[in-house]
């Protein structure tokens, strides 16, 4: 069974930084890309951002690309989101997702619960 | 960026009823390699993540029920939930994932009349 636990979220004060983790089981790690999306209070989805099976492509969404990283380590099935010079507007809950499949361009099949950022002085 | 818009934002529909939504891609999301529309659609339910129903515009997820069903081509898309059962009650997206950034609909909200 596939599961994806996020951990890392929390209150932070604004120009502050974070880093979201996601933990992956219960498939081969390498084989798929991986996301991640955010939700503001009661808002919809944000596609955030992506990163090939092997690490080496990675693009942005316009409105953290400069701040944030993504990043994986498959040797830890691990998937990473570092967040740098946090503004209130990133204040949501970040759910990290895998793509059916090796490209980018992949509907999302498993989904995280999610982790609470919240950015605020 | 494609923009995703969907219609109506929320709408209210009678159990056993049959609910339909509309999504629009502001440019074709049809890869001619593969003759396949890359769009999904997914449910969210209150306090919970999305889930995946529908992917290339009309290929039920393993294990979704037979009621929803996918539809449409080129820009315009539609969901539709044949008999609306109480477990439907959530909100529902549209996603292009043919090219990034990888967008999103705004959402329906479908509920019980």
């Amino acid at each position: 069974q596939v599961q994806l636990v996020e951990s890392g979220g929390g209150v932070v004060q604004p120009g502050r930084s974070l880093r979201l983790s996601c933990a992956v089981s219960g498939l081969t790690f390498s084989n798929y890309g991986m996301h991640w999306v955010r939700q503001a209070p009661g808002k919809g989805l944000e596609w955030v951002a992506v990163i090939s099976y092997d690490g080496d492509n990675k693009y942005y969404a316009d409105s953290v690309k400069g701040r944030f990283t993504i990043s994986r380590d498959n040797s830890k099935n691990t998937l990473s989101l570092q967040m740098n010079s946090l503004r209130t507007e990133d204040t949501a809950v970040y759910y990290c997702a895998k793509g059916d499949g090796g490209s980018y361009y992949e509907p999302f099949d498993n989904w995280g619960q999610g982790t609470l950022v919240t950015v605020s002085s | 960026d494609i923009v995703m818009t969907q219609s109506p934002d929320s709408l209210a529909v009678s159990l056993g009823e049959r609910a339909t939504i509309n999504c629009k891609s502001s440019q074709s999301v049809f890869y001619n390699s593969n003759n396949n529309h890359y769009l999904a659609w997914y449910q969210q339910k209150p306090g919970q993540p999305p889930k995946l129903l529908i992917y290339r515009a009309s290929t039920r997820e393993s294990g979704v029920p037979d009621r929803f069903s996918g539809s449409g081509s080129g820009t315009d898309f539609t969901l539709a939930i044949s008999s609306l059962q109480a477990e439907d009650v959530a909100v529902y997206y549209c996603q292009q994932y043919y090219s990034a950034p990888l967008t999103f609909g705004g959402g329906t909200k479908v509920e019980i009349k």
